[in-house]
This record gives structure tokens, sequence and C-alpha cells, in this order.
């Protein structure tokens, strides 16, 4: 089944504790992005990456890093979470070049830091 | 001010009932629209895609752009109590050359049985 896979799907952390939610997509898609989503805000683009070793920054990239060393994997990493960064977060793929442009998400990661 | 702007509602509505959602935009090189559907603790899902303008049809759901007055709209007929999720518009310039959708903030639909 295709799929974005994001773990964990919920966690509750402190502030300044390191953390890593992972993404990995199994349709070889090129393109994978994080976002995170916010009431009244909607989706707001964080990372995204256009291919392997290749990334780059969105809308709000603060307090957040990536990397993307193999073409199914693009984890999103909080160094020194604070609780502005309690929110919903996805990932999503799409395959580069598809005419639609559609985005496949994840199921969503709930991050609460107390 | 947001490049992309939609009603968060929420919006209730009996079923069977005409669901009417919109979405305006300011970046006048937007060519290619999106409806997703997001439904409760799961990730968005595509709905629709329209490009450039004019209207589109699947089933229940009719899409419209209309570019001049750079505003998009998703009609539901027959709504039903599955529709009941949250909807968000988003576009993009060229999904070939680009890397980012614009989304609005999602209107966020109940339909009662």
């Amino acid at each position: 089944e295709a799929q974005v896979t994001q773990n964990p799907r919920y966690l509750i952390t402190v502030t300044g504790k390191k953390l890593t939610v992972t993404c990995s997509q199994n349709m070889n898609h090129e393109y994978m992005s994080w976002y995170r989503q916010d009431p009244g805000l909607g989706l707001r683009q964080i990372y995204y990456s256009m291919n392997v070793e290749v990334t780059d920054k969105g809308d709000v990239p603060e307090g957040y890093k990536v990397s993307r060393k193999e073409k199914r994997n693009f984890p999103l990493i909080l160094e020194s979470p604070s609780p502005n960064q309690t929110s919903l977060y996805f990932c999503a793929s799409r395959k580069q070049g598809e005419v639609t442009g559609e985005l496949f998400f994840g199921e969503g990661s709930r991050l609460t830091v107390l | 001010q947001k490049e992309v702007e939609q009603d968060p509602g929420p919006l209730s509505v009996p079923e069977g009932a005409i669901v009417s959602l919109n979405c305006t935009y300011s970046n006048s090189a937007f060519q290619y629209f999106m409806w997703y559907r997001q439904y409760s603790r799961k990730g968005p899902e595509l709905l629709m895609y329209t490009y450039s303008s004019g209207n589109k049809e699947d089933g229940r759901f009719t899409a419209q752009v209309d570019k001049s007055s750079k505003y998009i709209s998703l009609f539901i007929r027959d709504s039903q109590p599955s529709d009941s999720a949250t909807y968000l518009c988003a576009m993009i310039r060229s999904p070939v050359n680009d890397y980012k959708l614009s989304f609005g903030a999602g209107t966020t639909v109940t339909v009662r049985a």
C-alpha cells in the first residue's frame, strides 16, 4: 500500500529535550516536505527536499532541522523544543513533475512541548 | 495579508444541503488549484484539482476557478454525514517547476443527519 508513515503519532516532551519525528514514504517520490498545522493558520511549510541531499527552508523553519540521506526518509529534528512548537505536524511527498502536484500526507504527529 | 484566505467556519448544514466553500488569493501567478479533504485525526487527501479558470465536476463535487477575481469555490451537492471534514484549498504556480503549495486555513464542515 502506497503511504507516508510518521512516528511517533503522539508525543509529549519538555522544553529543551531534543526529539526527532521520522517520516518514510514507499512511493519513490523525489519531493518531501514537512508542515505544521495550527488552528486558524492552516498548513505552513517548515522544510522541503527536492531529492537526496537537497533541502531548503519553507515559511517557518526556525527551531527545526531536517536531513535527506535516503530518498525514502525525511526526519524532522527539534534540537531544543519550545512550547511554541506545540502543533500537529505532517510529512508529505509527491512525485516531481506530476502535473496535478498532488501531495500525499502522513497521518500526522501531534507534539506537545511543556 | 495572507497569500490565500479561507473562512475557517465552522459550517454546519443538514444532510442533503448544498455546501459552498471558497477561497480568495492574491498571487496572480497561481495556475493550479486544488481542494484537499481532511478527516479528523487524518492527513489531508486530494479531493479535486483544476487548472486555470473554469469548472470541474466529479460526482457530487464541483470546483470553480475565477482567475479574474482570484476566487475559487467548491460545491458539495446532496451533502452526506460522511462529508463532515475540514476542506483546505491549495494552489501552486507550476507543479513541474514550483515546490510550494500555498494552503488556505481550512473550513470545517459538519453535515447533520
